[in-house]
């Protein structure tokens, strides 16, 4: 089974703090994502990856950076976490474009 | 850019049939995608539609119309532990799918 791992499922973080989010996958995925979900407004892309080193801005990536060092890990870093960055966060990662993806089991960040 | 409509919420009762649509605006468009996410849980997938028609799994199916821009997912014999947000997206170009903001389902008894 395909495997996405995400380093923490709750994080309380305080405003201005910068704060790593880890996704990790195993099945030599080349495409990963970092997505957040607030209600209402569903999954929203903040960052992708098509390959190592390659990173490519989403739809809301203001205050988020990412780095993918290695294939198999990409990390989203909160720069100065606000609190309107308290949110549920989704990596996921797929074998190609048009495949499904596999989401790992999410982090829920609350920046008090 | 993509638009992708899909109702906020529905309701249903055990045993009945619910239908859940989504209507999507897209150019490049190369398949359509439904997920099943339960409250604080991560999406997972339920199935995959390139071609029009319907395509079955158990007591789930999913349908596709191209020219029409729509699909539904169709769920039979519903139980309680169906009760999850049902979340469509769509596959274009050599871009990352773009999701619809989910629909809710509540099953009832």
């Amino acid at each position: 089974d395909v495997k996405v791992t995400q380093s923490s499922r709750y994080l309380v973080k305080r405003t201005g703090e910068k704060v790593f989010l880890e996704c990790v996958q195993d099945m030599d995925h080349e495409n990963m994502f970092w997505y957040r979900q607030d209600p209402g407004l569903g999954l929203r892309l903040i960052y992708f990856s098509y390959d190592v080193k390659m990173k490519e801005k989403g739809d809301i990536p203001e205050g988020y950076s990412v780095s993918r060092e290695k294939k198999e890990r990409f990390s989203l870093i909160l720069e100065s976490a606000s609190t309107n960055q308290t949110s549920m966060y989704l990596c996921a990662s797929n074998l190609g474009v048009n495949y499904g993806y596999t989401f790992g089991s999410g982090t829920r960040l609350t920046v008090v | 850019g993509q638009n992708i409509d899909q109702p906020t919420e529905m309701t249903a009762t055990e045993g009945a049939i619910v239908q859940i649509n989504c209507t999507y605006q897209t150019s490049g468009f190369n398949g359509l995608f439904w997920y099943q996410q339960h409250a604080g849980e991560a999406p997972t997938f339920l199935s995959y539609n390139v071609l029009d028609g319907l395509e079955e799994k158990g007591r789930f199916s999913s349908f596709l119309s191209r020219s029409k821009g729509y699909s539904y997912l169709l769920l039979k014999e519903l139980q309680m532990k169906d009760s999850a947000s049902y979340l469509c997206a769509v596959a274009s170009g050599n871009t990352p799918l773009v999701f619809g903001k989910g629909t809710r389902l509540s099953v009832i008894a």
